[in-house]
């Protein structure tokens, strides 16, 4: 069972337009919720991420919005610039009492900037 | 500089063949894991440890295991078990009780 469903799988924006990546997730208990940027042949790093208490977090051209009574939260690259294009992965996480966080991820978006 | 190193980058085994993935962090952090990556996968948990000479199974840990002797080590074995061994694999670390986790460059790994 797919905990954390991402859409679309690919997208293309013309540089200057705004990319939009949705995130849908069934575990309530999940209290964390990040963005990660993987570049081809690359770890993937934290993009930004927001907790459930805010519905939105913003960094330079990089928002999150989210929405718990609906269980969603998305991505939005304002002024996307080819630089923006990689894959981008949501992610969700629950607290184990303390203890290290486990990750759970979506499929990915692949996102092309054109020039 | 501090980080998370995977070596080698691009690994080739013959089918039958164990072999053995290296991970090293020096950010002082508690927490590690081991990640398959697959084309339209996402990033799939195999294994993960909290602390030294401790680790648990992620969701996808048959065919795998791995160590904890030091802090800074958690390598991972590829065992002749594993169905479909060839894939992307990444390496994380995180702080004690935190949420953000590091990842290393990764290791592609071939197996014909």
């Amino acid at each position: 069972q797919q905990q954390v469903k991402q859409s679309p799988q690919s997208l293309i924006v013309q540089k200057g337009g705004i990319s939009i990546i949705n995130c849908a997730y069934e575990n309530t208990a999940f209290d964390y919720f990040p963005w990660y940027q993987q570049f081809p042949g690359k770890g993937p790093a934290l993009l930004i991420a927001i907790r459930p208490d805010v519905s939105e977090k913003k960094e330079g051209r990089f928002t999150i919005s989210f929405n718990k009574s609906a269980k969603q939260f998305s991505l939005h690259i304002m002024d996307s610039q080819p630089g923006d294009s990689a894959t981008y992965f949501c992610a969700a996480s629950k607290n184990s009492g303390g203890s290290n966080y486990k990750l759970t991820f979506g499929k990915g978006t692949l996102l092309t900037v054109n020039p | 500089d501090g980080g998370i190193t995977q070596s080698p980058k691009y690994l080739f085994r013959k089918e039958g063949q164990n072999v053995t993935l290296s991970c090293e962090q020096n950010l002082n952090h508690d927490a590690m894991y081991w990640y398959r990556q697959d084309p339209g996968q996402g990033l799939r948990l195999i294994y993960y440890s909290q602390i030294v000479n401790d680790f648990q199974k992620g969701d996808i840990a048959e065919g795998y295991s791995v160590s904890r002797e030091k802090k800074e080590s958690f390598p991972l074995t590829v065992t002749s078990a594993q169905k479909n061994p060839t894939a992307f694999y990444l390496c994380a670390s995180a702080n004690r009780g935190g949420n953000e986790q590091y990842f290393g460059p990764g290791t592609r790994l071939t197996v014909t």
